[in-house]
């Protein structure tokens, strides 16, 4: 069972170029998010999903876009990257919530970038 | 306001006794969950330890165990007989609106603590 998939591992920009991350699941989850984690910031939610078509923004949703067209792909698209984006890029996925349920999110390998 | 404090950015701890990492939070919704996770040096995030803000009892997985004070509102970890293996950074976080309808599925992280285990 994959779980969380995220592409690529490592990825080097430049300032202004504009790249996609990718994040699948295989578990029929409703809810994905993607996050960033920078050095003494702990991770910081960007962009969420609570289903196909539906997203919404998170605490820094500045400078990225994301759609939802199926269940399984999250895909994070940097517009025109900058230096403060560089960053490890997380996507998490959870099942639907139900009352008292522990629903954990599921976590992707996550993506280090770096925009010089 | 912080929603979820961790206050040590750093913890030591000599392999096989105990170590506490704390967590306060901050909510004023009555139905939330609370979660640690741990992220070794490769870098991946692995769920620790859930507690339900409804839940009577203190949640256990293993040699986790999580210190649940709702008053006080703090969730603090407890690591018993450390390993070395146990050396990595430990995340808190929270989830707010658990079990509603339109329940918010988003986490709220804290900075973390960096644990060491000595030999």
């Amino acid at each position: 069972n994959a779980g969380v998939t995220q592409t690529p591992k490592f990825q080097v920009l430049k300032t202004g170029q504009s790249m996609t991350l990718q994040c699948a699941q295989d578990m029929n989850h409703e809810y994905m998010s993607w996050y960033r984690q920078d050095p003494g910031m702990g991770l910081r939610l960007i962009h969420y999903s609570v289903g196909a078509g539906i997203t919404d923004q998170g605490e820094v949703p500045n400078g990225y876009n994301v759609s939802r067209s199926t269940t399984e792909d999250f895909p994070l698209r940097l517009l025109s990257a900058a230096p403060s984006q560089t960053s490890v890029y997380f996507c998490a996925s959870s099942p639907t919530l139900g009352t008292g349920t522990n629903t954990e999110a599921f976590f992707g390998q996550g993506t280090r970038l770096t925009v010089v | 306001a912080q929603k979820i404090t961790q206050t040590q950015p750093g913890m030591f701890v000599q392999e096989k006794e105990a170590v506490t990492l704390d967590c306060t939070y901050d909510t004023s919704d009555p139905s939330y969950g609370l979660f640690w996770y741990k992220q070794p040096s490769s870098g991946e995030m692995i769920f620790l330890i859930y507690q339900g803000s409804y839940d009577q009892q203190n949640a256990t997985e293993g040699r986790y165990s999580l210190n649940f004070q709702k008053a006080r509102k703090s969730a603090n970890l407890v690591i018993s007989a450390s390993q070395l293996g146990d050396s990595a950074m430990y995340f808190c976080a929270m989830r707010e609106g658990m079990g509603e309808a339109g329940s918010n599925y988003k986490l709220t992280f804290g900075k973390g603590t960096l644990l060491t285990v000595n030999p």
